[in-house]
């Protein structure tokens, strides 16, 4: 099956200041990569993805970047607001479903 | 559109008691997830339903089960429940074959005494 690392676990950032959060996945066949950012208590909200076949994807402040050969993928935020405060999910699925295995998360807090 | 809803929203149940979730996606997609979210394990799959078909189905014990109905909804049930099974399911819905956006529900919060 495929495996998921995410890393930090935590991040502290100040606000205006960038984060980046990188995952690395396990299996070369996967093609789909999504970002989920949850507030407490919250559903996990899709914030931007990522399909295989592109290296790079941005939007306004969230930007994320694929490498495939190295099976590793990192979410950028720029310009940190305290309301990016929230627990951030990256995953990997495969063509053959939407079955998707996630990191273990990274909780994310932007200090005013 | 409606978003992905689930029902009922909390519940409360005893070890050894069953209990059934329902899951309504979003208007047109065929596809829906079921997923546990627990503070030490994270999201963990469990299965996907496909026009009526299970497709995938992840390692959880065949206490889990699920079902898809002709409109898309979905249910899951689990049988024989024990204390670890507290968790927050989430069920998630997507319009296509794989590989695709899914979109989460708000959760079912399963507490199991």
């Amino acid at each position: 099956g495929e495996n998921v690392e995410q890393h930090p676990s935590t991040l502290s950032v100040q606000e205006g200041d960038s984060a980046v959060i990188k995952c690395t996945y396990s299996d070369s066949a996967s093609n789909y990569f999504p970002w989920y950012k949850q507030e407490l208590g919250k559903r996990p909200q899709l914030i931007i993805d990522i399909r295989s076949n592109v290296g790079e994807k941005k939007d306004q402040r969230i930007a994320v970047t694929l490498n495939k050969t190295a099976k590793h993928f990192s979410l950028h935020i720029t310009e940190t607001q305290p309301e990016d405060s929230a627990v951030y999910f990256c995953a990997a699925s495969k063509p053959t479903g939407n079955q998707f295995y996630f990191g273990t998360g990274t909780s994310l807090t932007v200090i005013p | 559109k409606a978003g992905v809803t689930q029902t009922p929203r909390y519940l409360i149940k005893t070890r050894g008691q069953q209990v059934t979730l329902s899951c309504s996606p979003i208007s047109g997609h065929r596809s829906v997830s079921w997923y546990q979210q627990t503070p030490g394990q994270g999201l963990q799959f469990l299965f996907e339903y496909f026009s009526e078909t299970q497709r995938n189905k992840g390692n959880f014990p065949g206490r889990f089960s699920g079902r898809q109905f002709s409109n898309s909804r979905s249910e899951m049930n689990v049988s024989t429940l024990e204390l670890g099974d507290s968790a927050l399911y989430l069920c998630a819905s997507s319009s296509w074959t794989g590989g695709d956006e899914q979109y989460f529900g708000p959760g079912t919060r399963l507490t199991v005494t």
